[in-house]
């Protein structure tokens, strides 16, 4: 069956580290793979793409790395500040964008 | 620019009631989707549209309806709703083709079904 996992329900890291986030699937063959952030009571804000054929892509403090063979991304944030937390979230697209799968999302907690 | 727009924010419906939760966009896109979003479960996906007259289902479609008569609206109908519809739901947009394919989202709707 098809599966999309993000590696924990809820992250807590210290103000000035990296913080890593894992997503993890099984059974689709994305086009590319993007990763949204989440604050609560809000609808999530697109942050970055990565597509099949890239193994790294960076903006700001953030950088996504993708294995078509571990079928694994990893989302970063390095030097992480209490404003970075938020639920992200990783998203398989296929299809040529015209099907989204959604994980469920990784809760981070950035602690002063 | 608004961006994507829903209304309401919050409903409170009782079991069996109909209605429609309003979505929409002025941004030109030709893709439109529909998600629920569940405690632990993330979004998914219930229908999208690639354009005027074309929708189609996605992974949770039973229960709701969908119609896209033009570019900006694409109305999600509960025809009766029932207390397992209880959730987040979220209109999002985006461009096809484009270098990103990045979905726009809505502020959501809040519903609630006793």
């Amino acid at each position: 069956s098809q599966k999309i996992e993000q590696n924990s329900e809820a992250l807590n890291i210290q103000e000035g580290k990296t913080a890593t986030l894992t997503c993890n699937y099984t059974n689709y063959s994305p086009a590319y793979l993007q990763w949204y952030r989440q604050d609560p009571g809000r609808g999530p804000v697109f942050l970055l793409l990565i597509r099949e054929n890239e193994k790294e892509k960076r903006k700001e403090r953030l950088k996504v790395t993708f294995d078509t063979t571990l079928k694994q991304s990893l989302f970063h944030i390095t030097a992480s500040q209490p404003a970075d937390s938020a639920t992200y979230l990783c998203a398989l697209v296929e299809n040529y964008g015209q099907n989204f799968v959604f994980g469920p999302g990784t809760r981070l907690s950035v602690l002063p | 620019n608004a961006g994507v727009t829903q209304t309401p924010k919050f409903q409170v419906l009782k079991t069996g009631q109909s209605m429609t939760l309003q979505c929409a966009q002025d941004m030109n896109h030709e893709y439109m989707s529909w998600y629920r979003q569940d405690p632990g479960m993330g979004l998914r996906l219930i229908h999208y549209s690639v354009g005027a007259g074309i929708t189609d289902q996605g992974e949770v479609p039973n229960g709701y309806n969908v119609s896209r008569s033009t570019t900006e609206d694409f109305p999600l109908r509960l025809l009766s709703a029932a207390p397992s519809q209880t959730s987040v739901y979220f209109c999002a947009s985006s461009s096809l083709g484009g270098t990103y394919n990045e979905q726009f989202f809505g502020p959501g709707t809040r519903l609630t079904v006793l």
